[in-house]
């Protein structure tokens, strides 16, 4: 079965709307989490990490804690952007174990 | 410094025939991770390569087969291909292996079309 669940996309939202986008995982062990954003026509690119439970990992608004008593690590950010318009990926890695999420697309309109 | 590489962009190939995709790590970077994304999906991993040794597989058949060379860079070989193979494949480097939760720098990635 799927490591990680992420929540079904497409998402649309308002400029300066809040976001959060719900990501569950099961891994054996401690795992280190992650959240991935993929812009139209480019690779992927790190968003935000952590790595131990009750982390908070932020960078450019987004923010999202590594909760291990729901083993979740919701997305979230108090007000999008046009530019935040991508799709995003959960993903988890435990050893030598990888995982992503089927990734939710977010397109914020102004 | 030179972020990852991928070559080529795109390519077409037809059922049963081989492909051979390249990728070049960042610089400092002794890791190189493949991974497929089919279309409206997130990427599975194929396989890492961590100082020229397979270190980590995932559920690809033997067909899937790779190498890194002893400067890092990397190749995704796949033989007797087939529909389903059609997909981007994504190629990251990373400092360490995954295992230390360590960033992985991921490449633009191969559109694979195979007809």
């Amino acid at each position: 079965g799927d490591s990680v669940t992420q929540m079904e996309g497409p998402v649309t939202l308002s400029e300066e709307a809040f976001l959060t986008i719900n990501c569950t995982y099961t891994a054996t062990g401690y795992p280190s989490l992650f959240w991935y954003v993929q812009y139209p026509g480019e690779g992927l690119q790190l968003l935000l990490k952590a790595t131990k439970a009750d982390d908070k990992g932020s960078n450019k608004g987004f923010e999202a804690t590594y909760r291990k008593e729901t083993t979740s690590f919701h997305l979230e950010k108090g007000s999008v952007q046009v530019s935040d318009s991508a799709v995003y990926f959960c993903a988890r890695t435990n050893n030598n174990d990888m995982r992503f999420g089927a990734g939710t697309r977010l397109t914020v309109k102004p | 410094e030179t972020g990852v590489t991928q070559s080529p962009t795109h390519l077409i190939k037809t059922r049963g025939q081989q492909v051979t995709l390249r990728c070049s790590s960042q610089s400092g970077h002794n890791t190189v991770s493949w991974y497929q994304q089919a279309l409206g999906q997130g990427p599975q991993f194929i396989f890492q390569y961590y100082r020229e040794e397979e270190n980590g597989r995932g559920n690809f058949p033997p067909r899937f087969s790779g190498l890194q060379f002893p400067n890092y860079s990397s190749e995704l070989n796949v033989n007797a291909l087939e529909l389903d193979d059609s997909a981007l494949y994504l190629c990251a480097s990373s400092s360490q292996p995954r295992g230390s939760g360590n960033e992985q720098f991921f490449g633009p990635g191969t559109r694979l079309t195979v007809l």
